[in-house]
């Protein structure tokens, strides 16, 4: 079983709040990742990280900021959130160099 | 660019019916391929990858893959699907930058 932790796992906020969204892992894993996930459409990359102190932004432009203070921990913040926020964040990490990534549960973020 | 296509995007089948679940994937470089597993309000689970070696890959649950070069596909089948295989699955593709590019997904639904 994957030691992957993302909370909050559900998430109702208003307009123009600020949120992190968090992401841990024991695995030791240098590489992590963040996607954002729409129903019917594919996982998206917003950003990721190679270690400690890198990050990179995704495919898919993105509002939110990315830290990696920890190898363990990848927060991901929206400074104000707006409806179109709205979607499942997935974290996930990965030793790197075409190994398999493990995710976490998600976290379903709603903006109203 | 690398990206990846899965041209179902539903797929019902009759429990103990075989099932097929396309992928094809586009890249200029060499490629790795993986298939993961969503079941309802959870993360991504690997079910089977393709690094190098043989071209059919399987899983421990009955699924197989097979990567074939020339049609750039790596088609998911089961000979037999059971009622807790009802979920979606991604098709991912990893080259060159190492970051992993997913499909659109492709729900299959097992009907008693």
């Amino acid at each position: 079983e994957a030691d992957i932790y993302q909370t909050p796992r559900y998430l109702v906020i208003g307009t123009g709040k600020k949120i992190t969204l968090e992401c841990s892992q024991t695995m030791g894993h240098d590489k992590m990742y963040w996607y954002q996930q729409d129903p019917g459409m594919e996982l998206h990359l917003i950003h990721y990280s190679y270690g400690v102190n890198s990050t990179e932004k995704g495919d898919l432009s993105s509002e939110s900021t990315v830290s990696r203070i920890r190898t363990e921990h990848f927060p991901l913040t929206l400074e104000s959130a707006r409806p179109s926020h709205t979607s499942q964040y997935l974290c996930a990490s990965s030793r790197g160099g075409y190994t398999e990534a493990f995710f976490g549960q998600g976290t379903r973020l709603t903006v109203v | 660019a690398q990206s990846v296509t899965q041209l179902d995007s539903q797929v019902p089948v009759f429990e103990e019916a075989p099932v097929e679940l396309r992928c094809n994937y586009s890249s200029s470089v060499s490629v790795y391929l993986f298939w993961y597993v969503q079941y309802p309000n959870q993360g991504l689970q690997l079910l089977l990858k393709y690094l190098s070696g043989s071209t059919l890959v399987e899983s421990i649950n009955g699924f197989e893959a097979e990567f074939n070069k020339s049609q750039t596909s790596f088609h998911l089948r089961k000979p037999s699907v059971h009622i807790s295989d009802t979920a979606e699955y991604f098709c991912a593709v990893e080259a060159g930058a190492n970051n992993l590019f997913f499909g659109t997904g492709t729900r299959l639904t097992v009907i008693p």
